[in-house]
């Protein structure tokens, strides 16, 4: 049973450009959770999905960012016109039921605006 | 608000002693709260996860304790070893998505 994947591990982008990170949930898993770790900070919260519903998005910048989870294929964080400040490594986690069960992480997208 | 410590913020100890970690929290209405080990440049493995209800955990050389009433929890790893170095996090659950807080992380580092 494969992990959760987070493609691609590695993203440079251009100021102005824009930035689609992907993450496919474990098998079976409906709960697809989205982190952001900026440099010499901790892991904050941005988002949280499950099959074509954004449930909680309180973490997530209100311009610029969005996120999805259709009903098939992988989430997809897209942050459009990014600046310097951007650059983090985000990671995706999922779980089969939410509350109560541990989250399985990716290993990351580590996105560099240049 | 929640706030999620950790402390220390780096260790280090020779192989074969025992590792204490601390994590406090400010808000004692906790869904859980878990333990994660994050290798540098990868994702976090969880470790151990404790439900509101229970008071410690247990799997293998690690065990973590929870004082909800108090805000602590403290995760020991018994007889370090080299391969435990890495950076620990702590996290609580702070509703009912799942959504977790996380603290800052204790770095530690296991000398043969």
């Amino acid at each position: 049973n494969a992990g959760v994947m987070q493609n691609p591990r590695h993203l440079v982008r251009r100021r102005g450009q824009e930035a689609r990170l992907r993450c496919s949930p474990m098998k079976g898993h409906s709960h697809v959770y989205w982190y952001r770790q900026l440099p010499e900070e901790g892991l904050k919260f941005m988002v949280y999905l499950q099959k074509e519903n954004i449930i909680d998005e309180s973490g997530m910048p209100k311009e610029r960012f969005s996120a999805e989870f259709p009903k098939e294929g992988p989430s997809i964080l897209r942050i459009q016109q990014v600046v310097r400040g951007d650059s983090a490594a985000y990671f995706c986690a999922s779980s089969p039921t939410g509350l109560n069960s541990p989250l399985h992480f990716g290993n990351g997208t580590r996105l560099t605006v240049t | 608000k929640q706030e999620v410590t950790q402390i220390p913020a780096a260790l280090s100890v020779p192989e074969g002693e025992n590792l204490v970690l601390n994590c406090s929290f400010t808000d004692s209405a906790i869904y859980n709260l878990q333990w994660f080990r994050q290798d540098p440049g990868k994702g976090l493995t969880s470790l151990l996860l404790i439900q509101s209800s229970q008071r410690e955990q247990t799997s293998g050389r690690l065990n973590a304790s929870l004082d909800k009433s108090s805000g602590r929890s403290t995760l020991y790893i018994a007889a370090s070893q080299p391969g435990d170095s890495a950076t620990y996090l702590c996290a609580v659950t702070t509703d009912s998505w799942g959504k977790l807080q996380f603290g800052a992380g204790t770095q530690v580092v296991v000398t043969p």
